[in-house]
């Protein structure tokens, strides 16, 4: 079956704008993960949905990051006046109710700030 | 708050050779723990998980990883290294009952022919 998506692939903003990041979990996956994973470095956590509510969003950096998962399935991850040090991939995941401790990862979204 | 530390940023080994990655994590209680494989230009890939039972676990591609609660431990081997095991590998933990994981640094294996 069809994996978790991203779009899009590659994000070039210029610094100031406004960009959205979407993540197409597995069909069925409740829970959906945001991390961002800078050159060189491992994965760190964002925030995570259960259902259509964030339950536990304290990876966000600041209040310029903001995600939603308004009908329980795709999210959008929002980042208002981006800065150069947002540069980094982007990844989401998903786990089923099933196996809750098993994560599922896209291919991120690879955002480069200019 | 937990933490994970890989030994060795990049491990180099020749084909055929043991692979051992190392992995230590800093918890109060037993966590979840994950090894995750990322090849270039790939999604992260789970490798094998330890949850509960069995403290040797058996993954994909012949990997398998020992959870040594009194070295807080949990390293990666494989008996014998392919070249297509080239890529990233990254340890993770999980608190039991919470869902975020937390991931090391991560190891670049080379793989000599």
């Amino acid at each position: 079956g069809a994996g978790v998506s991203q779009t899009p692939s590659n994000k070039v903003t210029e610094k100031g704008k406004y960009v959205e990041l979407r993540c197409d979990p597995i069909s069925g996956h409740t829970a959906l993960y945001w991390y961002r994973q800078s050159l060189g470095q491992g994965p760190e956590f964002l925030i995570y949905f259960q259902g259509t509510g964030a339950a536990d969003d304290s990876g966000l950096p600041n209040d310029r990051f903001f995600a939603v998962r308004p009908e329980g399935s795709v999210s959008t991850l929002k980042i208002q006046r981006t800065e150069r040090g947002d540069s980094a991939v982007y990844l989401c995941a998903s786990s089923s109710r099933q196996s809750t401790d098993t994560q599922y990862f896209g291919p991120g979204t690879r955002l480069t700030v200019l | 708050a937990q933490s994970v530390t890989q030994l060795g940023s990049h491990v180099s080994v020749s084909e055929g050779a043991l692979v051992l990655l190392r992995c230590n994590y800093s918890s109060s209680v037993p966590p979840y723990l994950f090894w995750y494989v990322q090849y270039p230009n790939q999604g992260l890939q789970l490798l094998l998980k330890y949850t509960t039972g069995a403290t040797l676990v058996k993954g994909i591609n012949g990997f398998e990883a020992e959870f040594k609660k009194s070295e807080t431990s949990f390293h990666l081997t494989k008996p014998s290294a392919h070249m297509s095991d080239a890529a990233e590998y990254f340890c993770a933990v999980s608190d039991r009952g919470a869902q975020k994981l937390v991931f090391g640094q991560g190891t670049r294996l080379t793989i000599n022919p």
